[in-house]
């Protein structure tokens, strides 16, 4: 059974920097036709891409977010970590993770639930 | 504003058919497969429609894709009040980055 799950602080202020988890199960990171990309929803707006990690650790990032953004993953704990730097209150929104087959589509199978990340002071 | 347009709402009655558009450019639609996405609020997208037109297993043949040139489109026949949600085009542009549309919410009256 394939599962992914989001987790991370529910809440950041202004300037910190946002680190979420998204740890997964019934595939391994080191699948060459799988990858897992970070997704994220600001309440009551669309799905913006973020992030993609491929099983062979080649990365790539949004445009418009590249300079702020770093994925990462473990493959021995089953792990990919996204970094959000300079988190800003626009920032609010909820994180998801998912499974990405084969290369360069948007071909999400498997999604985790989503984690709600908040920016306030 | 998404790279991806979608019109933000859509409507039918039960048993009509609906279509959703949604439009891009030769760097993302004109040479990517489009994919289709299904969101109840509250809970995580579902895939809809892969490769502009599969489908995968367990979603009823009522729904269907197309795609010609940059822009691409969604449709439900036989509408049903569960199809009430909100759905999402997606691409990969040559840039080396996915896109969403803006999403087209769809309401069942």
């Amino acid at each position: 059974q394939v599962t992914l799950k989001e987790s991370g602080p529910v809440l950041v202020k202004p300037t910190e920097t946002l680190t979420l988890t998204c740890t997964v199960s019934g595939f391994s990171l080191s699948n060459a036709r799988l990858g897992v990309s970070w997704i994220r929803q600001p309440p009551g707006k669309a799905l913006e891409w973020l992030a993609h990690i491929f099983s062979n650790d080649e990365k790539f990032y949004s445009t418009s977010l590249k300079s702020r953004l770093t994925i990462s993953k473990d493959t021995s704990k089953s792990q990919v970590v996204l970094t959000m730097t300079n988190m800003d209150p626009v920032d609010t929104a909820t994180y998801f993770c998912a499974r990405m087959v084969g290369r360069g589509q948007p071909d999400f199978d498997y999604w985790g639930q989503g984690t709600l990340v908040t920016v306030s002071s | 504003q998404s790279v991806l347009t979608q019109p933000p709402s859509a409507s039918g009655t039960p048993g009509q058919r609906v279509t959703i558009s949604c439009s891009g450019s030769s760097s993302n639609i004109g040479s990517n497969y489009v994919y289709w996405y299904q969101q109840v609020p509250g809970t995580a997208p579902k895939l809809l429609i892969f490769r502009n037109n599969l489908r995968p297993s367990g979603v009823p043949d009522r729904f269907s894709g197309s795609k010609s040139g940059t822009s691409a489109s969604l449709a439900i026949s036989g509408l049903r009040s569960e199809d009430e949600a909100d759905y999402y085009c997606a691409a990969w542009d040559d840039s080396l980055s996915g896109l969403f549309g803006g999403g087209t919410k769809l309401t069942v009256l």
